[in-house]
């Protein structure tokens, strides 16, 4: 079954110290790769998406991700981290079945950033 | 332009109870997502409408439904509600069915069962 993990459930790191989020996904074929961060309370806001093409993507926020097919991984990165990037952060892939495209979700990573 | 708007943003019921949330999309979208996010976990699909048509089905029971208006609003609705589906409720929408189409996401409500 398609899946998506993210490996850490809780990372910190210090504020302005570079991050790294994992994501890795098992499915068939080349999906559609999101990632999401949640604020406490909030909804989830789309940081960056991957659908084809250059395998480095760029999203809002000072934030870029990595798809890696040969890894099923698609990492998220930032370089320096600032206090209001503490959230919990969703990697999301894109399947289709039935006739609907749904999105499955990891069970996300909760970032702290210490000052 | 208004985000996806979800209401009421918090409730609370009590077992044997039903409920009924709503949801607006993004003006000019069609199609509505309905996720459950219980607490530590990442959300789960419930369903998804376009052009007031159910599309697809998560694997929730049949106590969940849900419709879908002409203006493309949307209510979930919960039967006989049990200690379980206490969680955060997503909306989501976007512009059409397919996955190079993002979903946009409401701020949720938050279903508290006592």
């Amino acid at each position: 079954a398609q899946s998506v993990t993210q490996p850490d459930i809780h990372i910190t790191v210090s504020e302005g110290a570079s991050l790294e989020l994992r994501c890795n996904y098992s499915y068939g074929a080349t999906p559609y790769l999101f990632w999401y961060v949640q604020s406490p309370g909030q909804g989830l806001q789309l940081l960056l998406k991957y659908f084809s093409g250059d395998t480095l993507v760029q999203g809002i926020k000072g934030f870029e991700a990595e798809f890696k097919r040969s890894q099923s991984s698609f990492n998220l990165r930032k370089p320096s981290v600032h206090w209001s990037d503490a959230a919990e952060y969703f990697c999301a892939v894109d399947r289709y079945e039935s006739g609907t495209y749904k999105y499955i979700f990891g069970t996300g990573t909760r970032l702290k950033v210490l000052a | 332009d208004a985000g996806v708007t979800q209401s009421p943003t918090h409730l609370i019921k009590t077992r044997g109870q039903q409920v009924t949330l709503r949801c607006s999309p993004i003006s000019g979208h069609k199609s509505v997502s309905w996720y459950q996010q219980v607490l530590g976990q990442g959300p789960q699909f419930i369903f998804q409408y376009y052009e007031k048509e159910e599309r697809g089905r998560g694997n929730f029971p049949d106590r969940f439904s849900a419709r879908q208006f002409p203006n493309y609003s949307s209510e979930l609705n919960v039967n006989a509600l049990l200690l379980g589906d206490s969680a955060l409720y997503l909306c989501a929408s976007s512009s059409g069915l397919y996955s190079n189409q993002p979903q946009h996401f409401g701020d949720g409500t938050r279903l508290s069962i006592l």
